[in-house]
C-alpha cells in the first residue's frame, strides 16, 4: 500500500502560471518534506514541516511556498515558475527530526515548464 | 566542497560480478548514513542503513570508516534487477534531520 503519494505524477505548467504540487501519507508521520531534484543532480531539500513549524532553508527562493493544512497532507505551491524550475519534486516524510529517522519518499511529480 | 562525494559511473558490470561503490562525506558531525536506490524517474527508495560495525543484506554489504569518513556499499553477484543509481546519504551534521545526497552512482548490470 502507498505510504506516501505525490499527485499529481506528471505536470505541465506555463511560464510564470501558479502551480500546486501536492503530497499525502498515511504513516502519520510528523515531519513532512519537499526536495528539488533536477536531471543527473541530488535531491535537495526545499523546507519541511515539523507539525505545523515551517521550516525554510536559506537558499530556497521566495518563489517556493508551502502549506500544511493537516498531518495528512502537505501542498508545494510554485508562485510563478520559471523554466529553471522544471524538475522532479519529491515529498518526504519522518516519523520525527532526528537524524536516526529514517525518511520516506513519494514517488514524485515532475515538473515541465513551457 | 560538497557535502557527499560519489564516483558517478557508469559501472558496466556483467552478471553475477560484484561491484563496490564508494562515498566520502565533508562534516565529521553526521550520524546517520543511509545507501538509496534510485530507478529512472522514480522516487529515491531505502536500500540499507549504514552502521559503524557494517552491515550486511542479502547480497549487499554497507561499510562506515568514521575516522576517514567513507562509506561503502558492496553488491554480490549482480542481478539485471540491481541496474539503478546508487544515492549516499549522510545527514547532516549541524541540523541533525536534513539529509544530503550524493549525486548518485549509476550501475547498469548487462546478461
Amino acid at each position: 500500500d502507498a505510504m506516501v503519494i505525490q499527485n499529481p505524477r506528471y505536470q505541465v505548467t506555463q511560464f510564470g502560471k501558479p502551480v500546486t504540487l501536492s503530497c499525502s501519507q498515511t504513516l502519520n508521520h510528523n515531519v513532512m518534506y519537499w526536495y528539488q531534484q533536477k536531471s543527473s543532480q541530488a535531491p535537495k531539500l526545499l523546507f519541511h514541516y515539523y507539525d505545523k513549524d515551517f521550516n525554510n532553508e536559506a537558499d530556497t527562493p521566495d518563489n517556493f511556498q508551502s502549506r500544511r493544512p493537516n498531518t495528512s497532507f502537505c501542498f508545494l505551491d510554485i508562485r510563478s515558475p520559471g523554466l529553471g524550475d522544471a524538475a522532479m519534486y519529491l515529498c518526504a516524510t519522518s516519523r520525527d527530526r532526528a537524524w536516526q529517522e529514517t525518511q520516506y519518499f513519494g514517488p514524485g511529480t515532475r515538473l515541465l515548464v513551457l | 566542497r560538497k557535502e557527499v562525494e560519489q564516483d558517478p559511473g557508469p559501472f558496466n558490470v556483467p552478471e553475477g560480478a560484484t561491484v563496490a561503490f564508494n562515498c566520502t562525506y565533508s562534516n565529521s558531525a553526521s550520524q546517520s548514513f543511509f545507501w538509496y536506490r534510485q530507478d529512472c524517474r522514480k522516487e529515491p527508495k531505502l536500500l540499507m542503513s549504514v552502521y559503524s560495525s557494517g552491515n550486511e543484506d542479502g547480497r549487499f554489504t554497507a561499510q562506515l570508516n568514521r575516522a576517514s569518513q567513507y562509506i561503502s556499499l558492496l553488491i554480490r553477484d549482480s542481478k539485471l534487477s540491481d541496474s539503478a543509481t546508487y544515492l549516499c546519504v549522510v545527514n547532516d551534521g549541524d541540523s541533525g534531520y536534513a539529509l544530503n545526497f550524493g549525486k548518485g552512482t549509476s550501475l547498469l548490470v548487462t546478461p
